[in-house]
């Protein structure tokens, strides 16, 4: 059982594209995170939400907490976009999804 | 800007060796995690530590053991490397706090291979 679930697994999208990532999630949560991590491994923190909308450049991340979803957008995508996006919450402790793989293409 | 530095890229050992990776932190942050990633688990815990001298045990600790004797530094030991230990490890650390939802901050990560 999965605490967090994101869709989809993979995305390829043309250059210029919007995104959107979802993620859901079964368990009370204190915070919810975007995570981006790049081929090579680092992660790097995009967003910590806990209601309503967060938006930083092309990336804005939504959270419904009622129907207990969030989604990640990305608009006009960029081969530099590319990378593995990954939803987590903090509970009593860190869940996270499986992540997102996307692939941006020129 | 919080450095999680974790001291090797990528690492090449044999199986049977005890292993350490060590994750160093600059920002005085209480807490520190140690995870493995692999593809199509995300992210799993192996420990995790609130403080100086303390442990706690995550999803899957088995085969490993930590240390946590400074503030600033946790390490991760394979005390006899197998090679279903072969993986991307990745340390984190955060601000003490743990009901309010603090971000974790990662280090680039070290690729294990247990050959």
């Amino acid at each position: 059982k999965n605490e967090v679930e994101q869709s989809p697994q993979n995305l390829t999208a043309q250059e210029g594209e919007f995104i959107t990532i979802n993620c859901s999630y079964s368990v009370g949560i204190s915070a919810l995170h975007w995570l981006q991590q790049h081929p090579g491994g680092g992660i790097v923190s995009l967003f910590m939400l806990s209601s309503g909308k967060k938006k930083h450049g092309r990336l804005i991340a939504t959270i419904n907490i009622q129907e207990k979803h969030s989604s990640l957008h990305i608009t006009a995508s960029h081969p530099r976009d590319s990378a593995v996006y990954i939803c987590a919450v903090s509970s009593n402790q860190f869940y996270f999804g499986t992540g997102t793989s996307l692939t941006v293409i020129p | 800007d919080v450095k999680v530095t974790q001291s090797s890229r990528y690492l090449v050992k044999r199986t049977g060796e005890k292993v350490f990776l060590e994750c160093v932190q600059d920002m005085d942050h209480e807490n520190m995690f140690w995870y493995r990633q692999d593809p199509g688990l995300g992210l799993r815990l192996i420990y995790f530590s609130y403080d100086v001298k303390m442990k706690e045990k995550g999803d899957i600790p088995e085969g490993y053991s930590v240390s946590r004797e400074k503030k600033e530094r946790f390490s991760l030991i394979l005390e006899s490397a197998s090679t279903n230990q072969t993986s991307m490890y990745l340390c984190a650390s955060r601000r003490g706090d743990r009901g309010l939802g603090q971000p974790q901050h990662f280090g680039d990560g070290t690729r294990l291979s247990i050959l």
